[in-house]
């Protein structure tokens, strides 16, 4: 069974400590997506890369986020610092572009920065 | 640059009665247009896309929704809900070319909530 997977689902860190979220995207897809879910902005995207290569990260903090794909079954999302402010739902999505339209989404993983 | 907007942010209706949730876009290109569907704690589910063809596309649980280039439209509906239909719903748009391609912009999500 396929699916996106995202560790950990929870996390709890203090305020300035490094916070690092990974994805696993679906074997074969070449595009991957970190979205941010806060109740106040709702689901934002943050970055988004084509086989491995970003092309778009403009709405990522570039002051304390960092995406990298390291090879093709391995997302990172990274916060460092991280502030209160990062609370969030992280949600990493992969698709096959162009043969599917569809994004596949990972359970999240729910960060607490307190 | 694409944008969504979901008209409502909370549609409570009696289990049985018939929904819509209501859904516009904005783009300066040709899109692609989505609806997901998120149940608590747990991740987004695609119910049904728009790519191109009929402007009426189907769920295999009943939703329906119809795209309406004019109205730059695209809502959701369904002639009979269930309790288990209560879930947050998300209106998306991509763009149909280039490094939009698959690039998902989502709607602020509207809460149905079916009651007994």
């Amino acid at each position: 069974d396929a699916r996106v997977t995202q560790t950990p689902r929870h996390k709890v860190t203090e305020m300035g400590q490094e916070v690092t979220m990974r994805c696993q995207p679906i074997l074969g897809h070449n595009t991957v997506f970190w979205y941010r879910q806060t109740m106040m902005q709702g689901l934002e995207l943050l970055a988004y890369f084509r086989n491995r290569a970003p092309l778009d990260d403009s709405g990522m903090p570039k002051d304390r986020f960092s995406a990298e794909m390291p090879d093709a079954t391995l997302a990172t999302l990274k916060i460092q610092p991280s502030e209160p402010r990062d609370s969030a739902v992280y949600f990493c999505a992969s698709g096959l572009v162009p043969e599917n339209t569809e994004a596949f989404f990972g359970q999240g993983t729910r960060l607490t920065v307190v | 640059a694409q944008s969504v907007t979901q008209l409502d942010s909370q549609v409570p209706v009696f289990e049985e009665a018939p929904v819509e949730l209501r859904c516009n876009y904005s783009s300066s290109v040709s899109v692609y247009l989505f609806w997901y569907v998120q149940y608590p704690n747990q991740g987004l589910q695609l119910l049904l896309k728009y790519l191109s063809g009929s402007t009426l596309v189907k769920s295999i649980n009943g939703f329906e929704a119809e795209f309406n280039k004019s109205q730059t439209s695209f809502h959701l509906r369904k002639p009979s809900v269930h309790i288990s239909d209560t879930a947050e719903y998300f209106c998306a748009v991509s763009g149909a070319g280039g490094t939009s391609y698959g690039k998902l912009t989502f709607g602020q999500g509207t809460i149905l909530t079916v009651h007994p």
